[in-house]
């Protein structure tokens, strides 16, 4: 099962900041949070992850809450391409680890 | 990025023929992929680990008769829908691991089965 809870959808207008949040309540000390997105009818997407430190990179930041049970991505700059459905998973950082998705926030940025 | 390839991107059969997907990793080596199947406006459920070399470990309710995995190569894993029926008719999608903790996704192939 899945070990994250995330709202089933949000909207933002274009231009404007999209702030995703994710609880992870029961994470572990070695799991890492990781976000991918799915644009419809293509394979998903890596956007960033993080242990416990804020994450940034050219797609978005990571800020992950100091008892590490929730974090946000945020995409600073919503455009219309960035409308997807966003997973947040939590997995031990080493590629043999399986991701197991749940059911993601659809977002929707209209212009 | 690292970049993951499926072919054939869509693939529509007669119920009760083989079909097989082909994963690669084009610009890295991966010792593990993954296979996923994703049904209309649902989540992607996780059916199979593929390790290089050895044999896959399906996930609790994939039948390991039915969805053949063959990882022959550090750059190809296929996956093969053996005697298909409707039913399977989903979107198959592989990932593989490509270093620094990531995994990266295929494109996804469609397959239709009448």
């Amino acid at each position: 099962d899945a070990k994250t809870t995330q709202p089933p959808s949000m909207d933002c207008a274009e231009g404007r900041a999209a702030n995703l949040p994710c609880n992870h309540s029961t994470i572990s000390g070695n799991e890492y949070v990781y976000w991918y997105r799915q644009i419809h009818s293509q394979g998903p997407q890596y956007i960033i992850h993080g242990l416990k430190n804020n994450e940034t990179n050219e797609m978005a930041s990571l800020i992950i809450t100091e008892d590490r049970k929730s974090s946000t991505l945020i995409l600073p700059h919503a455009t219309l391409r960035d409308t997807a459905v966003y997973y947040c998973i939590v997995r031990v950082g080493y590629n043999t680890d399986k991701l197991i998705f749940g059911t993601g926030t659809r977002l929707q940025v209209f212009p | 990025g690292a970049v993951v390839s499926q072919h054939p991107s869509w693939v529509i059969c007669k119920s009760g023929t083989s079909v097989k997907i082909e994963c690669r990793s084009l610009d890295f080596q991966a010792t593990t992929m993954f296979w996923y199947r994703q049904f209309p406006k649902q989540s992607l459920m996780l059916m199979a680990t593929s390790n290089e070399g050895s044999k896959a470990t399906y996930e609790q309710g994939v039948e390991k008769d039915k969805f053949l995995i063959n990882h022959a190569s550090l750059t190809l894993s296929t996956l093969t829908v053996t005697s298909a029926h409707p039913e399977d008719s989903s979107f198959y999608i592989c990932s593989a691991d490509g270093g620094q903790d990531t995994q990266y996704f295929g494109p996804g192939t469609r397959l239709t089965v009448l």
